[in-house]
């Protein structure tokens, strides 16, 4: 069956990077797009970007651009989402979906505090 | 960049009432390219919908989607107790693949 394994929670100082794995099973690693998506404490879900694993092609949200970098790992069939200067409000749970699926990992808590 | 409006922001009902959620896209969406999710507090999302009128694997008939263009809905015929929960649209026909903003079904 299909399975996405995050990297377990992280807590950062402001300023800091954070760099969430998805480790994944079950499917083509190649054949599909896989987004990140995060939503902040009681707020909805805000998509950040894709990754096309085949050859690494990345999209991502205005938003985010600059800070954020997508990659992934063919031969582990592992995605990284890194974020970096985090802020209070990059507060959120993080995670990786498989584009139009029902495949999603199980989330990952990055709490940014000082 | 497409952006999705959601209506009603939150929704009251009762058990064994009809609710019918609204995303309206302010650009023409391809219908194979948009989708719907479930979402209850402390879980991951989970797809209902795909290509804005297929359920997704063991979805309940209960459940059913329609529109094309800009304007597609959700329908649940009957409300269960286990429905009441976060509802999002998806599109993911043009980048960026946002969201709509959620639409909270609650019970009455």
């Amino acid at each position: 069956q299909v399975q996405l394994v995050q990297s377990g929670a992280e807590v950062k100082k402001p300023g800091a990077s954070v760099k969430v794995s998805c480790k994944t099973s079950g499917y083509t690693f190649t054949e599909y797009y896989l987004q990140w998506v995060r939503q902040a404490p009681g707020q909805g879900l805000e998509w950040m970007g894709w990754i096309k694993p085949n050859n690494g092609d990345t999209n991502y949200a205005q938003k985010f651009q600059g800070r954020v970098t997508m990659t992934r790992d063919t031969s582990i069939t592992t995605a990284y989402m890194e974020l970096t200067r985090v802020r209070y409000d990059d507060t959120a749970v993080y995670y990786c979906a498989v584009v139009g699926t029902d495949h999603w990992g199980q989330g990952t808590l990055v709490t940014v505090s000082s | 960049e497409i952006v999705l409006t959601q209506s009603p922001g939150t929704l009251s009902l009762s058990p064994g009432e009809r609710a019918t959620l609204s995303c309206r896209a302010s650009q023409s969406v391809s219908s194979t390219y948009l989708g719907w999710y479930q979402q209850k507090p402390g879980q991951a999302p989970r797809l209902l919908i795909y290509g804005a009128s297929s359920r997704a694997t063991g979805i309940p008939d209960r459940f059913s989607g329609s529109g094309s263009g800009t304007d597609f809905t959700l329908t649940i015929s009957r409300l269960e107790p286990e429905d009441f929960a976060v509802y999002y649209c998806q599109q993911y026909d043009s980048s960026p693949y946002i969201f709509g903003q959620g639409t909270k079904l609650e019970i009455k």
